[in-house]
């Protein structure tokens, strides 16, 4: 069965800052790989997808993942952030169904 | 395209009361979802369908029904509310996938229910 980690449940940066939120996988089968934001009292929004071919994702907003094989990560980046990048983040795997595993999320809190 | 919509967006009920949870989508996507989101705990996947008249439990499906009469809509249906049914419940649908490649799925906005 899949799993997924999301390393931190809370990462507090200041604006104009990097930032990067973890999340590891596993699975022994062929896996997808998404990040989605959630922003406060909304649905979530897709910000980018690993399906297959180059392991640099990019996504909207500026964000962009890395998909490392060898350590089972998907961690998602952002140069700089905004304030109105506030928000939850989940970063769920899916397999060859239509199913999809979901971590805990993490939030993210950029501060003036 | 509205995209996946819900209704209610918010509704409080008590214990022992019914409710239907209602969700649309105008994609023609053949599977939709339904999960639920509690606090720190990530989504879990309640029931799921692949088209119309097939429906299937998911990860968390005890106390709830579905029904999938039509592509576009999959309500679903709490008999007996209970207050461990308080949380945020999402429907999402998706494209179908093949054996080479899965698709994201879209959610809609979600309904906070509340038991009391």
């Amino acid at each position: 069965a899949q799993s997924v980690t999301q390393l931190d449940s809370q990462v507090p940066v200041f604006e104009e800052a990097p930032v990067e939120l973890r999340c590891n996988y596993s699975s022994s089968v062929s896996v997808y790989l998404f990040w989605y934001v959630q922003y406060p009292n909304q649905g979530l929004q897709l910000l980018l997808k690993y399906l297959s071919g180059s392991t640099l994702v990019k996504g909207i907003n500026g964000f962009e993942a890395e998909f490392n094989k060898s350590q089972t990560s998907f961690h998602l980046r952002k140069p700089s952030v905004h304030i109105s990048d506030t928000a939850e983040y989940f970063c769920p795997s899916g397999g060859s169904n239509y199913k999809l595993t979901f971590g805990k999320g993490t939030l993210l809190t950029v501060n003036p | 395209n509205a995209g996946v919509t819900q209704t209610p967006k918010f509704r409080i009920l008590k214990i022992g009361q019914s409710m239907t949870l209602q969700c649309t989508q105008d994609m023609n996507h053949n599977y939709m979802y339904w999960y639920r989101q509690d606090p720190g705990m990530g989504l879990k996947l309640i029931y799921y369908s692949v088209g119309a008249g097939i429906t299937d439990k998911g990860e968390v499906p005890n106390g709830y029904n579905v029904s999938r009469s039509t592509t576009e809509d999959f309500p679903l249906r709490l008999e007996l509310a209970a207050p461990s049914q308080t949380s945020v419940y999402f429907c999402a649908s998706s494209w179908e996938p093949t054996s080479r490649k899965t698709y994201e799925q879209y959610f809609g906005p979600g309904t906070r229910l509340t038991v009391t």
